[in-house]
């Protein structure tokens, strides 16, 4: 059963950035596992953020962006303001189109 | 612009059968460039996905739960459902249902609002 790790929880400070990272218990994230990046806010669905490691929504704030660094898929975040206060997940796909999400990062802005 | 819909019981009790079905409006879920999936979230945890179908009836499904699940689809009535057996207070959870977009990339793009579902005598 392949694990997919992510920091629980990170504190920022507002104007900051801040990074979260995306691991597999398979070994490097690569682009052929097509890391997704979703927000989610309390009450409300996921909202997808980036996909394919990189590419953003027309509705995806400048401020977020994605790569690959490291043998994993990373989530930056410049600029922070008081409203990316989330839970963060990533998705990551295996064998085709069977997925697996990370436990997810509870961003802080504080 | 696309829209999904998850509806259902909100309760269910243990050892049945847990179905919900999903109405996409706005898009054809006959689309050759998507599939069309099921996500859950126990009160408070973090998101697990279930399965995906494509149009034709292709399906994957998470192999922790694949001796429980079945996807299927409805073009006719642009729906596709889910149905999970036996259940336990384990799978009482928020269900998604949510689009998959998969010409040259995988991303969940659009997703319902979500339906709470309770397992509970």
């Amino acid at each position: 059963q392949t694990v997919v790790t992510q920091e629980p929880s990170l504190t920022v400070s507002p104007g900051g950035t801040v990074t979260l990272t995306c691991a597999s218990s398979t070994g490097a994230v690569t682009s052929g596992s097509y890391p997704n990046w979703f927000q989610q806010k309390p009450g409300q669905a996921p909202r997808s953020l980036i996909y394919s490691a990189s590419n953003k929504h027309s509705w995806t704030p400048a401020r977020f962006s994605g790569s690959l660094l490291g043998g994993k898929a990373t989530l930056t975040l410049s600029g922070v303001q008081p409203e990316d206060e989330a839970d963060y997940y990533c998705l990551l796909f295996y064998g085709g189109i069977q997925g697996v999400f990370g436990g997810g990062t509870k961003l802080t802005v504080l | 612009q696309l829209q999904l819909q998850e509806s259902g019981p909100g309760l269910v009790k243990p050892s049945e059968t847990l179905s919900l079905t999903c109405t996409v409006s706005g898009g054809s879920i006959s689309s050759s460039t998507y599939y069309w999936g099921w996500i859950r979230q126990p009160p408070g945890k973090g998101l697990e996905w279930i399965g995906n179908i494509y149009y034709s009836g292709s399906t994957y499904y998470n192999p922790s739960l694949k001796s429980r699940v079945t996807i299927s689809v409805d073009t006719s009535k642009n729906q596709f459902s889910l149905k999970l057996s036996s259940v336990t207070a384990a799978d009482t959870a928020v269900y998604y249902c949510a689009r998959l977009a998969a010409a040259g990339t995988l991303n969940f793009d659009y997703w319902g609002q979500g339906t709470l579902v309770t397992v509970s005598s």
